[in-house]
């Protein structure tokens, strides 16, 4: 069975601070998705990235970055220099990739965690 | 750029009552995901539509049912409402079914 897993409920952070988000996945499929997206307190659903299974590549996108290691099954997302404006729930999520297109089906979220950013 | 636009923002529904929430997803999008999220609580994938037919379906109560129309956008039907149907339900599309997500900003039901 897929699972994602977000150890951490809730962090609190100074602004200016670097903060890393958690995310260990299972999964018994050898190729899949995994994304974070960011919710804010107005609600919607911003999507932040996607890996598949088969890059394993850093990668950093202004002070956003993730890292991703397949041997413990982790997807880390580190926000450098937080600031106020991060302050949101934050989801990792896992989907399979269906067939050799790669249809990726449905999102396992984890249970999010929340960031809050004090000035 | 066009986003997914979802309709109403907000419902207030008494118990056994019905309700309709509206996606229109976005232009040349023609995969639509549906969403329920709990308060406090992460999104649970209820069903999806490639080109108008169910792609796959999750945890979806039967007192529900949803459809892809000809062009594109979908409705979700909701019926003898309850409590816990009380929600904030996302609307998601993407031009293929191995493109990442992009979600609505959801409706917001509340059944009393």
């Amino acid at each position: 069975a897929q699972k994602v897993t977000q150890a951490q409920t809730e962090i609190s952070v100074v602004e200016k601070e670097d903060v890393t988000l958690d995310c260990v996945y299972e999964t018994r499929d050898t190729t899949y998705y995994l994304f974070w997206y960011k919710q804010p307190p107005s609600g919607e659903l911003v999507f932040l990235i996607r890996r598949n299974s088969f890059d394993e590549q850093n990668e950093i996108s202004g002070r956003y970055s993730w890292n991703f290691q397949k041997s413990t099954s982790s997807f880390n997302f580190t926000i450098t220099a937080s600031q106020v404006v991060d302050s949101a729930v934050y989801f990792c999520a896992l989907s399979e990739a269906r067939n050799y297109g790669g249809s990726q089906g449905n999102l396992i979220f984890g249970k999010g965690t929340k960031l809050s950013v004090k000035p | 750029a066009a986003g997914v636009i979802q309709s109403p923002r907000h419902l207030i529904k008494e118990k056994r009552e019905t309700a309709t929430l509206k996606c229109y997803p976005i232009p040349r999008h023609d995969t639509v995901y549906w969403y329920q999220q709990g308060p406090g609580q992460d999104p649970q994938f209820l069903i999806s539509f490639y080109e108008k037919m169910q792609s796959d379906k999750g945890s979806i109560p039967d007192r529900f049912s949803a459809q892809q129309f000809s062009d594109y956008h979908s409705e979700l039907n909701m019926s003898s409402l309850e409590l816990g149907d009380s929600a904030l339900y996302f609307c998601a599309s993407s031009p293929r079914p191995d493109s990442p997500l992009h979600f609505g900003n959801g409706t917001r039901l509340t059944v009393t």
